[in-house]
């Protein structure tokens, strides 16, 4: 299975943007890049997915590698809510594995 | 309907016990999920069932044993569980192939 390393910490002050990396040096090509965050006391929370291109939705933004081996998760401006931990995680059709993930302290 | 939900929230169990997790989701999805969570780790997957049958079982100790009685329903039998087993065990269903929806889990501890 491919895994994904990332920061095991980093912190930002509020209203700033983030940049949270992720590399997955062997990534497969049919691998998705999927990104979740987990609050404390809850189940991980979906964020962004893609395959090659750079994708946009209401909550990030996630940046690609062209050779796919890392990745950026991008959060346009922190708020305190955005504090938790980032997992990025590789998925083939069934299989979504996590990576040791982020915890993102956000300074007010 | 987006919410996975998972009971019991809490489990306290003997090593000689037997129990059980259930997970009931109504989003249509059918693929079904179980993780296991230990403090400060990611989740790591355990099962996986798709279409109401088993695809992955990521060689997990026989004390655990996933079912899927129908679409939407997923439980997970637990059965002479050691110390170690205690974790946040993390149901989660989707799609095949799209995003995961989690439920809030079950902690569990063995005693």
């Amino acid at each position: 299975d491919a895994k994904t390393t990332q920061p095991n910490s980093m912190e930002s002050n509020e209203e700033e943007p983030v940049h949270l990396p992720c590399n997955h040096s062997t990534i497969s090509g049919t691998d998705y890049i999927h990104w979740y965050r987990q609050l404390p006391s809850q189940g991980p929370e979906y964020v962004i997915h893609g395959l090659t291109s750079n994708v946009n939705n209401r909550m990030a933004s996630l940046a690609i590698a062209e050779d796919r081996k890392s990745s950026t998760l991008i959060l346009h401006r922190a708020t305190l809510r955005d504090a938790a931990v980032y997992y990025c995680t590789l998925s083939g059709t069934y299989k979504y594995i996590f990576g040791t993930g982020t915890r993102l302290k956000v300074l007010a | 309907d987006t919410e996975v939900t998972q009971t019991p929230k809490h489990l306290v169990m003997g090593m000689t016990n037997k129990k059980s997790l259930k997970c009931e989701q109504h989003m249509g999805h059918r693929a079904m999920y179980w993780y296991k969570q230990k403090a400060k780790k990611p989740p790591e997957l355990m099962f996986v069932y798709s279409y109401e049958k088993l695809s992955i079982n990521e060689s997990v100790p026989s004390r655990f044993s996933p079912e899927c009685p129908n679409s939407s329903l997923l439980n997970l039998h637990l059965h002479a569980l050691q110390p170690e087993d205690s974790a946040l065990y993390l149901c989660a269903s989707s799609q095949v192939g799209e995003k995961l929806f989690f439920g809030s889990g079950t902690q569990l501890s063995v005693l």
